[in-house]
């Protein structure tokens, strides 16, 4: 079985500020991580993967992400938050052919 | 552009009524989905087919039926609407097959309530 856990439903940073979205896995077997980003009203977009090439993942808009296997993490960080950065943030697992998992969400907001 | 496309994008219906939403994909990808999505639960399978001529139940499927019609579309089909339907359904599609997972592709959403 495998799931995903997202610490902190609303997370809320200053304009600038580093942004930080927290996100445990848990997976019987070498997982598949994935960050999805869904703006108001509309789908979900893909914003980062780990397919095991590399450790630290970097995706679209200056996002990145680490995989650290003693940890069973999967963290996104941006070094400077930006207002058109406020959505809501979906971590998932997958493991080879399997169907994804989501999390439930961390929403974030951006403070002027 | 290439992706998934969702009709309609907003529908309202009574309780007992009953609708398919449409999904169909210009990748082609093998598997398509189902998902329901509510405040503070994420996003819930309703439905998957892995590739065309199967479907499979996923987490949420009582209430509603699918169809694979052909590789590119997906159908699913509200028999009897009720309130604990009012949500926001998305279809997603993968690849299937050797080589890099890629995740999923969304469609923009289909805003459904029932009254």
């Amino acid at each position: 079985a495998q799931s995903v856990t997202q610490l902190g439903s609303h997370v809320s940073v200053s304009e600038g500020a580093l942004v930080l979205l927290r996100c445990n896995y848990s997976s019987s077997v070498p997982p598949y991580l994935f960050w999805y980003v869904q703006y108001p009203n509309q789908g979900l977009q893909l914003l980062l993967k780990y397919t095991s090439a590399a450790t630290l993942v970097k995706g679209i808009n200056g996002f990145e992400a680490e995989f650290k296997k003693s940890e069973t993490s999967f963290h996104l960080t941006k070094p400077s938050a930006h207002m058109s950065d406020a959505a809501e943030y979906f971590c998932a697992v997958s493991s080879h052919y399997q169907k994804v998992t989501f999390g439930t969400g961390t929403k974030l907001q951006v403070i002027p | 552009n290439a992706g998934v496309t969702q009709t309609p994008k907003f529908q309202v219906l009574k309780t007992g009524q009953s609708m398919t939403l449409q999904c169909a994909q210009d990748m082609n990808h093998n598997s398509m989905y189902w998902y329901r999505q509510d405040p503070g639960m994420g996003l819930r399978l309703i439905y998957y087919s892995a590739s065309e001529g199967t479907t499979d139940k996923g987490e949420v499927p009582n209430g509603y039926n699918v169809s694979r019609l052909n590789k590119r579309e997906f159908s699913l089909r509200l028999e009897s609407a009720a309130p604990s339907q009012t949500s926001v359904y998305f279809c997603a599609s993968s690849e299937l097959g050797g080589g890099q997972y890629n995740g999923y592709t969304f469609g923009s959403g289909t805003r459904l309530t029932v009254v």
